[in-house]
């Protein structure tokens, strides 16, 4: 069974640029997440899908922050413009319908903005 | 809010065990997790333990939650180099979203 994909693995943009991470969660995993990686830090999540409606964005700064999920699979965040603050890890995870709600979560993307 | 501590560093020798210990804020967490982190990659869940659970056990690996304590360890034995990885406490918020510590690097010493 493949795993959750990710791409890039790595970017690095200058600031006040756009860019924008991809998904592929694992096949049938209706329940699809964002988080944020600060170096040294555990991930914080930045938002939730249940199929393709987003059902908590509140930690998602909405200011410079987008994301989607059409078609309940793949998903896309974007960030525009870009600050230095935002160089992070961006990982992707989704969950099986199981009793202990495990996640299953991708590399991640490392973000580097000068 | 919720908080999840963790100490920052453990060194054990190949062959010893590890201990790796956690706290927790919200009681109300139906399960609790430890996930691993290998460089450059994502997490991957290790186990987990049910909230009305005081330990469990899976091969090499023994989870033992005292909860008026709202304390969760994890016990590896046999460490191997293999397992020198971060290794992240997790709880979940009453809205079952996880609550991740700020890992415990385990280095392993040959």
């Amino acid at each position: 069974e493949a795993g959750v994909v990710q791409s890039p693995r790595y970017k690095i943009i200058e600031k006040k640029q756009p860019v924008a991470f991809w998904c592929n969660p694992i096949s049938g995993h209706n329940t699809l997440y964002w988080y944020l990686q600060n170096l040294g830090q555990g991930p914080e999540l930045l938002i939730r899908y249940e199929n393709e409606e987003a059902v908590d964005d509140s930690q998602l700064p909405k200011d410079r922050f987008s994301a989607e999920r059409l078609k309940g699979v793949d998903s896309t965040l974007k960030i525009q413009p870009a600050e230095l603050g935002d160089s992070a890890v961006y990982l992707c995870a989704s969950e099986s319908r199981s009793d202990y709600n495990e996640q299953f979560f991708g590399p991640g993307t490392r973000l580097t903005v000068l | 809010g919720e908080d999840v501590e963790q100490s920052l560093f453990l060194s054990v020798r190949e062959g010893d065990s590890s201990v790796i210990n956690c706290t927790y804020t919200d009681s109300s967490s139906t399960y609790l997790y430890w996930y691993k982190q290998e460089p450059g990659a994502g997490l991957q869940l290790l186990t987990y333990i049910f909230s009305n659970m005081d330990m469990k056990q899976d091969q090499r690996l023994t989870v033992l939650l005292n909860k008026k304590d709202k304390h969760l360890s994890l016990r590896i034995a046999d460490t191997q180099t293999g397992d020198s990885a971060i290794y992240f406490c997790a709880e979940t918020d009453s809205s079952y979203k996880l609550i991740f510590g700020s890992g415990t690097r385990l280095l392993v010493r040959p």
